[in-house]
């Protein structure tokens, strides 16, 4: 099974631009839908947004004029990056393959 | 606002059956809604366990199942296992854009 790993740094100052990287092991397919999702500390799952290397995206309304992800075939790689950050953006972020395979997830703290 | 509701919390014994409900404030939950089901643990990223309401990823144990349930997408766990406590989440699709519901936290006792 494919294995994903997030990485990114693990600190943002408030009204700074969080940036994740997530590693694939597998080759990126053009019909593969790549999600991010969240999970505050003690909360539940929030869905965040995806995007398929064939070009097709879609995001969650109330996240989707701070947010961008983007698909690079060549590194095998997903990307995610959320501007305008505030202590709300605090959580576990998952890198998600057709909602099957989650990576581990890595916890983003906004705080200065 | 769209909001998914699931039951915050379930008890069911041993071996016993217990359903679990996913509802939308939209309205009945059809195949349209493309219903999922994850199980996440403490401290650990979620399980996928159902997608498009009743198919099974090759890990999903037999005992789990998706159906529609009376306007909802359902998680059925029939002879549940002690290992099966813990946070299930189900997730709709609103037309592109994904809801998780609250989740459910089962605890088998």
């Amino acid at each position: 099974q494919v294995q994903l790993q997030e990485s990114g740094p693990g600190l943002v100052n408030p009204s700074g631009t969080l940036s994740l990287t997530c590693a694939v092991s597998d080759s990126i397919n053009n019909n593969d839908w790549w999600s991010w999702i969240r999970q505050p500390p003690g909360k539940g799952l929030e869905w965040i947004g995806e995007m398929s290397h064939g070009g097709g995206m879609n995001f969650n309304p109330s996240l989707k004029s701070r947010v961008t992800i983007s698909v690079d075939k060549s590194k095998n790689q997903i990307s995610l990056s959320l501007n305008s950050v505030t202590a709300a953006d605090t959580a576990i972020y998952y890198c998600v393959k057709n909602f099957g395979a989650w990576g581990q997830g890595t916890l983003v703290t906004v705080s200065s | 606002q769209t909001v998914v509701t699931q039951e915050p919390s379930l008890t069911v014994s041993p071996g016993g059956t217990v359903t679990l409900t996913c509802a939308s404030n939209t309205g009945a939950v059809t195949s349209g809604y493309n219903p999922h089901w994850f199980q996440q643990k403490p401290g650990q990223a979620p399980r996928a366990l159902i997608y498009s309401t009743s198919n099974k990823f090759s890990w999903t144990p037999a005992r789990f199942s998706g159906s529609l349930l009376g306007g909802k997408a359902a998680l059925t766990l029939s002879g549940v296992q002690p290992e099966d406590e813990a946070e299930y989440y189900c997730l709709l699709s609103y037309g592109g854009a994904w809801v998780f519901g609250g989740g459910t936290k089962l605890t088998v006792l």
